[in-house]
């Protein structure tokens, strides 16, 4: 089992639509994680942390189940904007601040 | 605050060439990271340094690629000699306590 996994997607929605994506880890010691947005040939940057079970931020929603191992990114009212590829990603504490990357789930939000 | 600054940001090259890639991580952080991403194999971590020390390179692909971090303000990837399947865009990131990485613009490398 890969350490972190993601639907690949892509997820076509229309603007105004939620969508929610799942990601699960292999790690069950693993104590936060992230979510990383990254746009067509940019760097990855932080959307979202999560420590607990969850936290909400306008829009998003990103929600943990520790008992599942998995976490999961809820969109509402989705925006052209949002189009882009989001990362899941999990500390790997065997070394410090190494963090562990999914492949990402690529949206596309349409008008 | 700049953020991290990597050079150069386009790089051509032919195989078997030298390329040194470079990096500037943000003033104060004292963990360093490099990336590679591709499309077959999406976003690797190649190397960690903290407080200037290597911490974890088994992500290095082979004896051709090399880094180093000389202080905390500069740290470099050597891939030589380059192959075509080198060719990805390496990101350099930097964090401090608090475990959010921040990464630079990129390098794009295609080697020819």
């Amino acid at each position: 089992r890969k350490e972190v996994e993601q639907d690949p997607g892509p997820f076509n929605v229309p603007e105004g639509a939620t969508v929610a994506f799942n990601c699960t880890y292999s790690n069950s010691a693993s104590q936060s994680f992230f979510w990383y947005r990254q746009d067509c040939r940019k760097e990855p940057k932080l959307l979202m942390s999560v420590y607990s079970s969850g936290n909400e931020d306008g829009r998003f929603t990103a929600q943990l189940n520790r008992a599942s191992q998995y976490i999961s990114l809820l969109i509402r009212d989705s925006k052209l904007s949002d189009s882009a590829t989001y990362l899941c990603v999990v500390p790997d504490y065997q070394y410090g601040n190494k963090l562990v990357f999914g492949a990402g789930t690529i949206l596309r939000v349409k008008s | 605050d700049a953020g991290v600054i990597q050079s150069p940001r386009h790089e051509v090259t032919e195989m078997g060439q030298e390329v040194t890639l470079r990096c500037k991580p943000i003033s104060g952080h004292n963990s360093l990271f490099w990336y590679r991403q591709t499309m077959m194999r999406g976003l690797e971590l190649l190397i960690y340094f903290n407080n200037n020390v290597p911490i974890d390179d088994s992500g290095m692909p082979e004896d051709r690629f090399s880094a180093k971090m000389p202080n905390a303000s500069f740290s470099t990837l050597k891939i030589q000699p380059s192959e075509p399947r080198d060719s990805a865009v390496y990101f350099c990131a930097s964090s401090s306590e608090s475990n959010e990485q921040f990464f630079g613009p990129g390098t794009r490398l295609t080697v020819l």
